[in-house]
């Protein structure tokens, strides 16, 4: 199946930093990307749809200002965590909609980012 | 809240026997699809099925759908330990390009 690359995979940082986590298509151009965080041993909650060279599109409650989207190229999109504080701690994970050849419905999925804030 | 729902929320079994899973969900879908997650790690797509289709097959898996109920149930046949992973339904909304989880069956397979 194709590949989605999500870097890191592990981050701990302080209170107060900005961690930017980065989501990469490999074997296709991905228009649309989501963006999803999931807690221990629960579902995963969908976060944005991150859509190239226009703004993302934010899931009810989510802090626009805290969790920066950005799809600049058609194979990159990012996530920045603002001022990152405990509470942010999270399972963090990128998928993207296939397109040409994977075009099937199904997302493809990176592995996942952790991000503990101290 | 759009998110489905699976039951069992967790479920154990002994190698080979069969792990069936549902999951209900609230809006009008395109399709219904299961995907694997193993502990720590990204989501595996398993299987996709459309609205206009009933059941489908693909190797040991054997997903049914029933729009009238919003439901859909995965089966896994013979499982085995390396079956051990959480399992969750994801549908979409028609009109939209967003996936949405259900909150999973953590299937545990004993040797």
């Amino acid at each position: 199946g194709a590949v989605v690359s999500q870097h890191p995979s592990r981050v701990i940082c302080k209170s107060g930093t900005s961690v930017k986590i980065e989501c990469r298509s490999l074997d296709f151009q991905a228009t649309t990307m989501f963006w999803y965080r999931q807690f221990p041993k629960q579902s995963l909650m969908l976060m944005a749809t991150s859509n190239e060279g226009s703004k993302a599109t934010y899931e009810q409650g989510v802090e626009k200002d805290k969790f920066l989207i950005n799809h600049a190229s058609l194979t990159l999109s990012t996530l920045t965590v603002t001022s990152a504080h405990p509470e942010d701690s999270s399972f963090y994970i990128c998928s993207a909609k296939g397109t040409g050849h994977y075009h099937t419905g199904e997302l493809f999925f990176g592995e996942g980012s952790r991000l503990t804030v101290l | 809240s759009q998110q489905g729902e699976e039951d069992p929320q967790a479920l154990s079994i002994q190698e080979g026997e069969n792990a069936t899973m549902n999951c209900s969900y609230k809006t009008s879908i395109n399709n219904l699809q299961w995907y694997r997650q193993n502990s720590g790690r990204g989501l595996v797509h398993l299987i996709l099925i459309r609205s206009n289709e009933r059941e489908k097959h693909s190797g040991r898996l054997r997903v049914t759908l029933d729009t009238s109920k919003k439901s859909s149930s995965l089966l896994i046949t013979a499982s085995r330990a390396a079956d051990t992973a959480s399992y969750f339904c994801a549908t979409d909304a028609r009109n939209t390009d967003k996936l949405i989880f259900g909150t999973g069956t953590r299937l545990q397979v004993f040797p």
